[in-house]
């Protein structure tokens, strides 16, 4: 059974600072995995998303990487601002595209 | 870009009652639409995946007598929780996706607070 952790449950950091999330997940058979943001009460936003084939995505200030064979994957921000507090989802897709989300890091970032 | 809608935004009722839940994919036709719950400070669990025109495949540990789910034309996928009590209180949020299972991008809807007293 496909099982997605994520470190930290939560992080804060002053704004301008660079930081990294990290996923990781038990079976390395995955189709694609994305991250996605979150804010409170809200739905769900997708940031970056890596096919299994592919090692890493950038998208301005977002890098995701993927190291499949180790279950590995993380959310690079540089200079993080106020607007990127959230909480912060992976999540490994199966077969008929069904998504494992991990548990989410939830992201402070303070002026 | 592709739209996908949720009503109620968000709702209360009495234990007992059913309550319908709509998600509707405002520009695209979507094959497949999925459902997920979050309870608070906790990640999405996958409910049930439909299908348009086909019956639900549901979840393990997931009750399809109690969460009803329709997909009857390729915008239109409806949730029913049906003799709602305090437990079923969560936030249901629905995706979509158009195309085949080759197509990677699911669109989120922006999701359902249920409250039952």
């Amino acid at each position: 059974k496909q099982e997605v952790t994520q470190i930290p449950a939560a992080l804060s950091v002053p704004e301008g600072e660079n930081l990294v999330l990290n996923c990781s997940f038990t079976d390395s058979a995955i189709y694609n995995l994305q991250w996605f943001r979150q804010d409170p009460g809200k739905g769900l936003t997708s940031l970056l998303l890596i096919q299994s084939s592919q090692r890493e995505q950038t998208s301005g200030r977002l890098n995701a990487s993927l190291d499949k064979s180790s279950g590995r994957s993380t959310l690079y921000i540089a200079a993080s601002q106020p607007g990127d507090s959230a909480t912060y989802l992976c999540a490994v897709s199966r077969q008929g595209g069904k998504l494992i989300f991990g548990q989410g890091t939830e992201l402070s970032v303070k002026p | 870009g592709a739209v996908v809608s949720q009503h109620p935004s968000w709702v209360i009722c009495k234990s007992g009652t059913s309550v319908k839940i709509e998600c509707r994919s405002l520009d695209f036709q979507a094959t497949t639409m999925f459902w997920y719950r979050q309870f608070p400070k906790q990640s999405l669990m996958l409910m049930a995946t439909s299908n348009e025109g086909s019956k639900a495949t549901y979840e393990q540990g997931v009750e399809k007598d109690k969460f009803l789910i329709n997909h009857a034309s390729l915008t239109l996928s409806t949730l029913t929780v049906t003799s709602a009590h305090p437990e079923d209180s969560s936030f249901y949020i629905c995706s979509a996706r158009a195309g085949g299972p080759g197509t990677d991008t699911q669109y989120f809807g922006p999701g359902t607070r249920l409250t039952v007293l």
